[in-house]
């Protein structure tokens, strides 16, 4: 069964610092990985999408890559401000069960002004 | 195009009503997804419709859980007979006919049963 894990749970930084959000999941047997921001009481929003073919997906100051082999993938945010505090998610959809998404629990960041 | 819509977006009921969220998917989009997540959790998969089709539903999607998709375009989660363990934020999600599909979420729909 594939089980998800985010580590840290919660990310206390100062403005300005550049981070990484950490996701492993334990059966290398993907399509692709997505990460998402959550607002509080919000929905999610995709941030960037990786195939099981790539290494890394860029978006403005997000970075993602993914290391299919050791199930691992990280998200980087550079020069981090406040309006990037929100909760982190990563999933990841798999070859043979079925279509569904799954999460991690996610990463809760706290940016400081 | 203006995202995938959900409504209500707050539903606050009494413990034996029934409930029914709706879901209008990104209008190209073939699939549709529900999702439920609780505090602190990360989302859970309920069940999926490709077009009008729902093609799997999890465990989780016990016989008071009934999901629709009648033409293919909006859907709709019915709770029947609502208890306290289902307050929770119900999402909804939409993406092209792909393995490789991004999802896109709704901004989901908070029930909390009284």
């Amino acid at each position: 069964k594939q089980e998800v894990t985010q580590i840290p749970a919660a990310l206390s930084v100062p403005e300005g610092e550049n981070l990484v959000l950490n996701c492993s999941f334990t059966d290398s047997a993907i399509y692709n990985l997505q990460w998402f921001r959550q607002d509080p009481g919000k929905g999610l929003t995709s941030l960037l999408l990786i195939q099981s073919s790539q290494r890394e997906q860029t978006s403005g100051r997000l970075n993602a890559s993914l290391d299919k082999s050791s199930g691992r993938s990280t998200l980087y945010i550079a020069a981090s401000q406040p309006g990037d505090s929100a909760t982190y998610l990563c999933a990841v959809r798999q070859l043979q069960a079925g279509t569904a998404l799954i999460f991690g629990k996610g990463t809760t960041l706290s940016v400081s002004s | 195009d203006t995202g995938v819509s959900q409504d209500p977006r707050h539903k606050i009921t009494k413990r034996g009503q029934n409930v029914t969220f709706r879901c209008d998917p990104i209008s190209e989009h073939n699939r549709l997804y529900w999702y439920r997540q609780t505090l602190g959790q990360g989302p859970e998969f309920l069940t999926y419709f490709q077009n009008e089709a729902q093609l799997e539903k999890s465990r989780l999607l016990s016989d008071r859980f009934s999901a629709e998709r009648p033409k293919g375009s909006f859907s709709t989660l019915e709770i029947q007979r609502t208890e306290q363990g289902d307050s929770a934020m119900y999402l909804c999600a939409s993406s092209y006919i792909s393995e490789a599909g991004e999802l896109f979420f709704g901004e989901g729909s908070r029930l909390t049963v009284l």
